[in-house]
């Protein structure tokens, strides 16, 4: 079993829905939690991070982290054509671990004009 | 600013050669990570550099090092290539891991 599984997708939604992504995990160790969009032939891009359970937002995102549930959330609202990636979950320990992460294997959202 | 830059973008290998990975960091980060994504999967951890020096690996073979120099950029090789080796290899610079990586756009490797 992986440590971290990611719904797998893919998602299809019109423009202007309000998008959930989730992703659940099992190593109680997992400390930091991150969102990164991924285009087509590209490099993963860092969209949020957050360290605490709770929600944390920025513009349009929103990301969500329950440790008693081990399960992490990304919301976008009002999604856009642009928002069309695929969005990958990634976490990881303190200290020394932090600098391994451990990522999901992505959503794919569609967004539809 | 210029992000994470790797090169080259695309190299087409034969099975049982020998390949060489080059990435510059993001200005200012000093922590360096490879990352292998396999198609429709989400990277994995290779290994991380820092000051010069491998601080953790992954759950990949000998056959996969690495080097950071005094000016942080890094080196990924991979030797005795195997047809399992194709994917796009990632680096990602950081001055905090805890915080996440800025990653470059890839190398895409393929075996054959």
């Amino acid at each position: 079993q992986k440590e971290v599984e990611q719904d797998p997708g893919p998602l299809s939604v019109p423009e202007g829905a309000i998008v959930s992504l989730n992703c659940t995990y099992s190593n109680s160790a997992f400390q930091y939690f991150m969102w990164y969009r991924q285009y087509s032939r590209k490099g993963p891009e860092l969209l949020m991070y957050t360290y605490s359970s709770g929600n944390k937002e920025d513009g349009r995102f929103t990301a969500q982290v329950d440790k008693s549930s081990k399960y992490i959330s990304l919301f976008i609202r009002d999604s856009q054509p642009s928002d069309s990636a695929t969005y990958l979950c990634a976490m990881s320990g303190r200290n020394t671990n932090a600098g391994k992460s451990t990522f999901g294997d992505g959503t794919t959202l569609t967004v539809k004009p | 600013d210029a992000g994470v830059t790797q090169s080259p973008t695309h190299l087409i290998k034969t099975r049982g050669q020998q390949v060489t990975l080059r990435c510059s960091p993001k200005s200012g980060h000093d922590t360096v990570s490879w990352y292998q994504q396999a198609l429709g999967q989400g990277p994995q951890f290779i290994f991380q550099y820092y000051e010069e020096e491998e601080r953790q690996r992954g759950n990949f073979p000998d056959r996969f090092s690495g080097h950071q120099f005094p000016n942080y950029s890094s080196e990924l090789n991979v030797n005795a290539l195997l047809l399992g080796d194709s994917a796009l290899y990632l680096c990602a610079s950081s001055w905090d891991a805890a915080y996440g990586y800025t990653f470059g756009s890839g190398t895409r490797l393929t075996v054959v």
